[in-house]
This record gives structure tokens, sequence and C-alpha cells, in this order.
């Protein structure tokens, strides 16, 4: 059964920081891994999606990376703005069985402070 | 266009009350899943639609949990006897159509609170 993890659970930086969300998987035979975003009350904002033939997705001051094969990505987001405050999450999507679904991570709250 | 909508955005219900959540995807998105986030946990997989195929129920915590889709549309989710565990924000996606590469879409969820 696929589990996937994030760390930290939450992370609180000054505003203009450089800073690294882990996520990692146990089972990596993958079709694709997802970062969202999920603000209080909202539902979940789809960032960046890696294929599992990618190693890394880059949206404006995003960047994902994707090590399938020791389970790992990360979510590098450059020069924080307190705008980028929210919960992140990592999903992954399995190649096998029931691969139509998404397993995630409990998240990673970040605040970022002005 | 639109987006993914769920109605209502809040619903408060007493234990043992019925309850109707309901999920509009995306038009023409053949796809459409349930998802649920109770407090302090990641996102579960309830239930899971695809066109006219049978629908994998394999999610559903309890007999007390169905759902139903009308063809390619709108979907509602019951909840029979709601339970106080039940609480949670229920989330429903869709996507265009079933294959590896196709994102899913969310909507801003459905916050149920039974006391």
């Amino acid at each position: 059964k696929q589990e996937v993890t994030q760390i930290p659970a939450a992370l609180s930086v000054p505003e203009g920081e450089n800073l690294v969300l882990n996520c990692s998987f146990t089972d990596s035979a993958i079709y694709n891994l997802q970062w969202f975003r999920q603000d209080p009350g909202k539902g979940l904002t789809s960032l960046l999606l890696i294929q599992s033939s990618q190693r890394e997705q880059t949206s404006g001051r995003l960047n994902a990376s994707l090590d399938k094969s020791s389970g790992r990505s990360t979510l590098y987001i450059a020069a924080s703005q307190p705008g980028d405050s929210a919960t992140y999450l990592c999903a992954v999507r399995d190649s096998g069985g029931s691969n139509y679904k998404l397993t995630f991570g409990k998240g990673t709250l970040l605040t970022v402070n002005p | 266009g639109a987006g993914v909508s769920q109605s209502p955005s809040n619903k408060v219900t007493e234990k043992g009350k019925d309850v109707e959540l309901r999920c509009d995807p995306i038009s023409g998105h053949t796809a459409l899943y349930w998802y649920r986030q109770r407090l302090g946990q990641g996102l579960e997989f309830l239930i899971y639609f695809q066109g006219n195929s049978a629908p994998d129920k394999s999610g559903l915590p309890s007999d007390r949990f169905s759902a139903e889709r009308t063809g390619e549309s709108v979907s509602t989710l019951t909840i029979q006897r709601t339970q106080q565990e039940d609480s949670a924000v229920y989330l429903c996606a869709s996507s265009p159509f079933e294959g590896s590469y196709n994102e899913q879409f969310f909507g801003p969820g459905t916050r149920l609170t039974v006391l």
C-alpha cells in the first residue's frame, strides 16, 4: 500500500527566503506526482505535475523535482512571499491496480512572515 | 470556464441524520472522484466514477456512505445516520478522461460537522 510522508509538518520563514518542502513515497511504481496548494476554506489548487519519466517541473518561483527510484520529491519555492502561506500537499498516482486515485501526504503548513 | 463546484459549502447536522452533498464537475470531464479530509489527516479516496463504467467504491468507509452520478454530470454523496467521526471536509475532483497524464481538478469542498 502506497504511503506518502511530508516533512516538515509546519514551516515558518521570513519573507524573501528560499525554502524546500519534502515528500517521500514508499512505492516507486508511480505514474505521476502532483503538488497542490490548499488555502483555508478552499479547495486544492494544482501547482505542478511531474510525470514518472520527468525529473523536474518549473512554474514561476516554484520548482518540483522527482527522484522516483528513491521515492522522493521536493518543492522549491524561491523568494517566498506572505501570499505563499498555505498548506502544501503532495500526492502520487500509482501505476498499478487502481491507478486513478491519488494518495496524499498530510501536508506542510507554510507561514511566510512579512 | 467554471471549475468544479460543490454544495453546500458548510453543513452542520445532528448525529443520526442523513446528509447529501453535491458535486458539479467541469463540463466534459468524464472522471469524477470523491475524497475525504479529516482534521489532521491526509485526503482519503472514497469513490471514483468514469463514464458509464461501474464505480470503484472501494474507499467508502461503511455502508452508510453511498454515491451516485447521473451520466457525466452531477454527483451526490449521501451519508446516512451520520456519526461524529464523519465530520470532515468532503472534496470532489474531476478530470477530462481517464489516462495516466490527467490532472485532477478539485472543488472547494463541503465542510461537514456532525454534532
